[in-house]
């Protein structure tokens, strides 16, 4: 079943502007990563935030996770063009495997030149 | 290095015939994960291998999809009998193992299954 869930469902911007994408989940996780996923085929891993954690920045990404709310952010500063993509949020530690990960529906980013 | 490759990337099959998809994960990964991906939609977890252990099974939809590891590296994903609901992108990844908590996925580009 899916745990995360991403908000909004899509967003538009311009190139240089900052793009926040949002995503809460429901039980309790050993962590929580971000994947971008372009064209509707193999995902690329963005970064991992651990839930001691409550911020990480890797490049023009920032990710924020406030375990009391259960929800988590991804800042990506300064889009490009070549950020469109979907964006989607994973948390493991309560799926039915134990590890594989839990993957919301993701958002669609679009960023315009 | 290489990443994990899929086979085959796209595939279209009449309703009522078997299916086989391949996954070639990254060497040195013990721990190795199907996936689905309807349209529009999320990952849909389906089995999970780690190493030589049991595979989690839990996620498979029904009695028709089955899957095999040889040898703790290359998986295949059997559907019998597909039905059109069975169309979506499949997507193999493969991790260290995942200890206490899980490692970072890392995906192939997925097998595009159509059933008309």
């Amino acid at each position: 079943s899916q745990q995360g869930e991403e908000d909004p469902q899509a967003l538009s911007i311009q190139e240089g502007e900052n793009a926040t994408m949002n995503c809460s989940y429901k039980t309790s996780i050993n962590n929580l990563q971000w994947y971008r996923q372009n064209s509707g085929r193999g995902l690329v891993h963005l970064i991992l935030i651990r839930s001691n954690e409550r911020e990480k920045h890797s490049g023009r990404l920032r990710v924020t996770l406030d375990t009391s709310k259960k929800s988590s952010s991804l800042l990506i500063t300064a889009s490009r063009a070549a950020d469109t993509a979907s964006y989607f949020c994973a948390t493991d530690g309560n799926s039915n495997s134990g590890y594989a990960l839990n993957f919301g529906k993701g958002t669609s980013l679009l960023v315009t030149p | 290095g290489a990443g994990v490759s899929q086979s085959p990337s796209n595939k279209v099959t009449e309703k009522g015939k078997d299916v086989e998809l391949r996954c070639d994960p990254i060497s040195g990964h013990t721990a190795l994960y199907w996936y689905r991906q309807s349209l529009g939609q999320g990952l849909e977890f389906l089995i999970y291998f780690q190493g030589n252990s049991a595979p989690d099974k839990s996620g498979l939809p029904s009695d028709r999809f089955s899957a095999e590891r040889t040898g703790g590296s290359v998986s295949t994903l059997t559907i019998q009998r597909t039905q059109q609901e069975d169309s979506a992108v499949y997507l193999c990844a493969s991790s260290y193992s995942p200890g206490i908590s899980s490692y970072e996925q890392y995906f192939g580009p997925g097998t595009r299954l159509t059933v008309t």
